[in-house]
Formats: structure tokens, C-alpha cells, sequence
């Protein structure tokens, strides 16, 4: 059963770089049908995509946040990794990191699973 | 980017209830539309995909439907373990969107 878990600083200073790592268990992340993705969740607000990485490393970024973000990944470890810089209050929230499926020609697609996310502060 | 728009925000609700939840894009997304629960401090779960399908190991009382614009999520009969917040996602295009969430409270 594959599952991700978040890791990372749950405390950030403004104007600082947000550092993400999210590690896949019981699966290879190396595998040809998936994408990984990065998910936030301000406090009291919505689901944002963020962004997803291929295991080659191809990216594709949320615009709102493309100047900032920055998704690899490291199949040696199985992990992907999200680095978000000049980060300011509206930067907190819950992250995500899941695994996207993609399903063949039809290009249907979906979130699945997710790990149970982590708490990033940002404060001085 | 797709807007997504979910109603209601909020729904009170009784255990054994039929209970509907409407998702609206703001253009044409076919049926590239998934539904997801949350609850508190537990990682997101899928729980219909394509609009329609019923994801492995989702009790059968969750059906979804809809094409085009317009979306629903129909929770037959409700159990005490389905109030949480529920999510609709457009897969259509990225960014990939998801709407304001709808939270389903015990009445």
C-alpha cells in the first residue's frame, strides 16, 4: 500500500525559503503513470495545486506561484522534494504531497493517495 | 484557470439522511471532475473519479454524477463517519482547481 509522508521545518521566517521533503513508501516513485504532487491548505481556506514533477523531472507549476516554486525529485531516495522562496504569512498552511494518477490516452486523472500533510508557520 | 463552486458550504445533516452536494465549473470540463473527503488532521482520500466512478474501497452509498458544468456528490444514506468536508477537483486542465469545500455537520 503506497504512502507519503510530508517532512520538513514547521517554522519559517518571512522572506525565507520553504523546504518540503515528502517520502514514498511502498511503491516506486520511479513509476510511469504517476505524477507527484504538492498541495497546500491555508488555515481556514481551500485546497491550492501547487505543482507537480515527473520522475525524470519534468515539472508543471501552479502560475500564481511559479516565480517562487521549485519541485524535484530524487528517485534514489524515492522522495520529491518542494522549495518555495520569499515566503510571507500568506504561505502558511497545511502541505500535501500525493501521488496523481494519470489513466492512459482518456487523460483522466486523480489525487491518490495523499499523505496527511504538514503544518509550515511563517513567523520571525 | 477553471473556477470550481461548490453549494453549500455547510449542510447540516441527520444519520440515514440522503444528502447532495453540487460542484459548478466555470467553463465546460466534460466529466474531468473528482470528489475527495477530509477530515481534520487526516490526509484527503478519493472518493469518485471521472465524475462518476466509484473509487475502490468507497462504500456504495457515494455516487457521483454530472457532465459538462454542473457536478453532484450523493451520499444515499449518511453514516456517522461521513461528516467531514468534501472537495471537488477539475482535472480538466492545470492549474488543476478544486472548489471552496462543503462541510457536512451532525444536525
Amino acid at each position: 500500500q503506497l504512502q507519503l509522508q510530508e517532512s520538513g521545518p514547521g517554522l519559517v521566517k518571512p522572506s525565507e525559503t520553504l523546504s518540503l521533503t515528502c517520502t514514498v513508501s511502498g511503491g516506486s516513485i520511479s513509476s510511469g503513470t504517476h505524477y507527484w504532487d504538492w498541495i497546500r491548505q491555508p488555515p481556514g481556506k481551500g485546497l491550492e495545486w501547487m505543482g507537480s514533477i515527473y520522475y525524470s523531472g519534468t515539472t508543471y507549476y501552479n502560475p500564481s506561484l511559479e516565480s517562487r516554486l521549485t519541485i524535484s525529485v530524487d528517485t534514489s531516495k524515492n522522495q520529491f522534494s518542494l522549495k518555495l522562496s520569499s515566503v510571507t504569512a500568506a504561505d502558511a498552511a497545511v502541505y500535501f504531497c500525493a501521488r496523481h494518477i494519470l489513466k492512459g490516452i482518456s487523460r483522466y486523472s486523480w489525487i491518490d493517495p495523499w499523505g496527511q500533510g504538514t503544518l509550515v508557520i511563517v513567523s520571525s | 484557470d477553471i473556477q470550481m463552486t461548490q453549494s453549500p458550504s455547510s449542510l447540516s445533516a441527520s444519520v440515514g439522511d440522503r444528502v447532495t452536494i453540487s460542484c459548478r465549473s466555470s467553463q465546460s470540463i466534460s466529466n474531468y471532475l473528482n470528489w475527495y473527503q477530509h477530515k481534520p488532521g487526516k490526509a484527503p482520500k478519493l472518493l469518485i473519479y471521472a465524475a462518476s466512478s466509484l473509487q475502490s474501497g468507497v462504500p456504495s452509498r457515494f455516487s457521483g454524477s454530472g457532465s459538462g458544468t454542473d457536478f453532484t456528490l450523493t451520499i444515499s444514506s449518511l453514516q456517522p463517519e461521513d461528516f467531514a468536508t468534501y472537495y471537488c477537483q477539475q482535472s480538466y486542465s492545470t492549474p488543476y482547481t478544486f472548489g471552496q469545500g462543503t462541510k457536512l455537520e451532525i444536525k
